[in-house]
């Protein structure tokens, strides 16, 4: 079963324009959220994180948003930059005290000049 | 060194050989995971290791595959008697400790013809 689910295999955003990536998770016990930035032929970057006590992290251009309630966090970019075109990979951790990391399948965003 | 260090690249192997993948952790993290990225599929976890010891093996796939890791660095993943649904992304990571952000390493693609 698929724990986190990144519904959009792709998004498409103009440079300068707000970039919203979608997230949901099924398992209420998870603790901690992370998204993740990679390049092809390059590792996963870590990006931001959050923890379930909160509903908002930010990071210069970089936001995430948890609804608990609805089991949805989201990524914003604002503004997009062309270097931001990567895939983004949404991930939990903490599901019975596990340390692994449970990753959605992600999001390729690519910003338009 | 500054990052975490993964060998080969890239590796081509017949079905049925067997194959050795490589991780060095960033120095003095003691806590060290594999994870592999299928074609067009997020980040599967495969094993954990905090120290030399593997409390979660939970995601090896069959009694093919295996890891050790000695000293508390460097981390060795061996597939036996490979077949073509092995080929895939082996991911390595390792974080400060377990409560800490993973950090990725570029990866090994193997291709098993």
């Amino acid at each position: 079963d698929q724990q986190v689910k990144q519904n959009s295999p792709s998004l498409s955003v103009q440079e300068g324009r707000i970039s919203i990536l979608n997230c949901d998770y099924t398992n209420s016990m998870f603790d901690y959220f992370l998204w993740y930035k990679k390049y092809p032929a390059e590792g996963p970057t870590f990006l931001i994180s959050i923890s379930s006590i909160k509903d908002k992290n930010e990071d210069g251009r970089f936001t995430v948003f948890l609804n608990k309630s609805a089991k949805h966090l989201s990524l914003h970019i604002v503004p997009s930059q062309p270097g931001d075109s990567a895939v983004y990979f949404c991930a939990a951790r903490g599901y019975q005290g596990a340390q692994k990391l449970v990753f959605g399948q992600g999001t390729r965003l690519t910003i338009n000049p | 060194g500054a990052g975490v260090s993964q060998s080969p690249s890239n590796k081509v192997t017949e079905k049925g050989k067997d194959v050795e993948l490589r991780c060095d952790p960033i120095s003095g993290h003691t806590a060290l995971y594999w994870y592999r990225q299928s074609l067009g599929q997020g980040l599967e976890f495969l094993i954990y290791f905090q120290g030399n010891s593997a409390p979660d093996k939970s995601g090896l796939p069959s009694d093919r595959f295996s890891a050790e890791r000695t000293g508390g660095s460097v981390s060795t993943l061996t597939i036996q008697r490979t077949q073509q649904e092995d080929s895939a992304v082996y991911l390595c990571a390792s974080s400060l400790d377990p409560k800490n952000i993973q950090y990725f390493g570029a990866g090994t693609r193997l291709s098993v013809l």
